[in-house]
């Protein structure tokens, strides 16, 4: 099975610090696209970040930016200047061609006053 | 443009009952997945729909199934309630499949 791992369950940073979160996943495709979803409290699912794997250069949105390394098929997000309301579970998720998107178990994050 | 809506919100049902639940798309959207939440399991995913075609079916049982109309909306049905069922119950569209997708709020699912 493909899988997308999420080494760190659990994580924590003070407010207006940067903190990163790790992912790692398999696949045999060579064209896919890789996402970060933050799922606050609410519940709803909302999509952090994009990137295509045929791309090189790292994909930014404001405070959050990822360091894709195809070879090594990792894909990690980097918050700068982390706040209060970055709090929630992120999710890491693959997916290639009409395959189903898959996700990663979670890291739940923690910004602290 | 408006998001993906889910209804309801809320259910509670007793095991043995069947469930449907319903979701609508971005408009312009005619892809929609479903995915299962839970604790224990974290995201799961149950099918995909486009174009009222089902291209993609995760490991469920036959118990979950699922269809998609003319104008993208979908709904998933689950027959005969196992107390195992419980979850929150995520729908996302997307244009295409294999693009982004946007997620529903969920109906949260409570089988007692």
């Amino acid at each position: 099975a493909q899988t997308v791992t999420q080494s760190q369950p659990e994580m924590s940073v003070q407010e207006a610090e940067t903190v990163t979160l790790s992912c790692t996943y398999d696949t045999s495709e060579n064209n896919y696209y890789l996402f970060w979803y933050k799922q606050p409290p609410s519940r709803q699912m909302i999509l952090v970040i994009r990137q295509e794997a045929y791309k090189q250069q790292n994909a930014t949105e404001n405070r959050f930016s990822v360091n894709f390394q195809k070879a090594a098929k990792s894909f990690s997000l980097k918050i700068s200047d982390s706040q209060l309301g970055d709090t929630a579970m992120y999710f890491c998720a693959r997916q290639g061609g009409s395959e189903k998107l898959v996700f990663g178990k979670g890291t739940k994050l923690t910004v602290n006053p | 443009k408006a998001g993906v809506t889910q209804t309801p919100r809320y259910l509670i049902k007793t095991r043995g009952q069947q469930v449907t639940l319903s979701c609508s798309p971005i408009s312009g959207h005619r892809s929609v997945s479903w995915y299962q939440q839970t604790p224990g399991q974290g995201l799961q995913f149950l099918f995909e729909y486009f174009s009222e075609t089902q291209r993609n079916k995760g490991n469920f049982p036959g118990r979950f199934s699922g269809r998609q109309f003319s104008n993208s909306r979908s709904e998933m049905n689950v027959s005969t309630l196992e107390l195992g069922d419980s979850a929150l119950y995520l729908c996302a569209s997307s244009s295409l499949v294999g693009y982004e997708q946007y997620f529903g709020p969920g109906t949260r699912l409570t089988v007692t």
